[in-house]
């Protein structure tokens, strides 16, 4: 199975602190792609890094992928009660059309 | 703004009286999914369309299936839903591209099963 494992699956932390999330997965991939899902909604898509990127940044948004230990990190710096979410990592093969999502970290982020 | 939609946000049924889910999406995305989330799992993808091309998950029971009847809409019937039906069922759209592309959801329709 293509599917990533996130860790930790929970974590509760301050506002202004740093939250960081891990994935691992298991075979070669196209690309790594980590979405945010507010409790009730859909899925919203943060950032994609390709297989021969090694980080990438959006905002407050810090992504990294190491493809030897086939494993990645978001780091959301700053963290704001608004970015209290589930985090998925999803990972997609070359050539298919779909992602296989892993379990999700459950942030919670307190004021 | 262009958007995935989803009808109904809730919907409630019998066990066993089928079901019908809809997704509409205006992003003119020809790549549609259908996934299953139950409570604080990861999105199961159930099936996806490339354009009018059909692929089904193998772990997809028989029970679920679906129409794609024009690229705006798709649709996810539950023939005789049981009581392990109930969960959030999310639509999602991409565009074609090399590799994987982002994927945009809908909020998804909740299912609940008497």
């Amino acid at each position: 199975s293509q599917q990533g494992e996130e860790d930790p699956q929970a974590l509760s932390i301050q506002e202004g602190e740093n939250a960081t999330m891990n994935c691992s997965y298991k075979t070669s991939i196209n690309n790594l792609q980590w979405y945010r899902q507010n409790s009730g909604r859909g899925l919203v898509h943060l950032i994609l890094i390709r297989s021969n990127e090694r980080e990438k940044h959006s905002g407050r948004l810090r992504v990294t992928l190491d493809t030897s230990k086939k494993s990645s990190s978001l780091l959301i710096t700053a963290s704001r009660a608004a970015d209290t979410a589930s985090y998925f990592c999803a990972t997609g093969d070359s050539g298919y059309s779909t992602l296989t999502f892993g379990k999700g970290t459950m942030l919670l982020v307190s004021p | 703004d262009a958007m995935v939609i989803q009808n109904p946000r809730y919907q409630v049924t019998q066990f066993g009286k089928p079901v019908t889910l809809s997704c509409s999406q205006t992003l003119n995305h020809n790549v549609m999914y259908w996934y299953q989330q139950k409570s604080s799992q990861a999105p199961k993808l159930l099936f996806h369309y490339y354009d009018k091309d059909f692929n089904n998950e193998a772990d997809t029971p028989d029970n679920f299936q679906s129409r794609r009847p024009n690229t705006s809409f798709c649709f996810l019937d539950i023939r005789s839903p049981g009581l392990g039906d109930a969960a959030m069922y999310l639509c999602a759209t991409s565009p074609p591209g090399t590799g994987v592309q982002p994927q945009h959801f809908g909020d998804g329709t909740r299912l609940s099963i008497l």
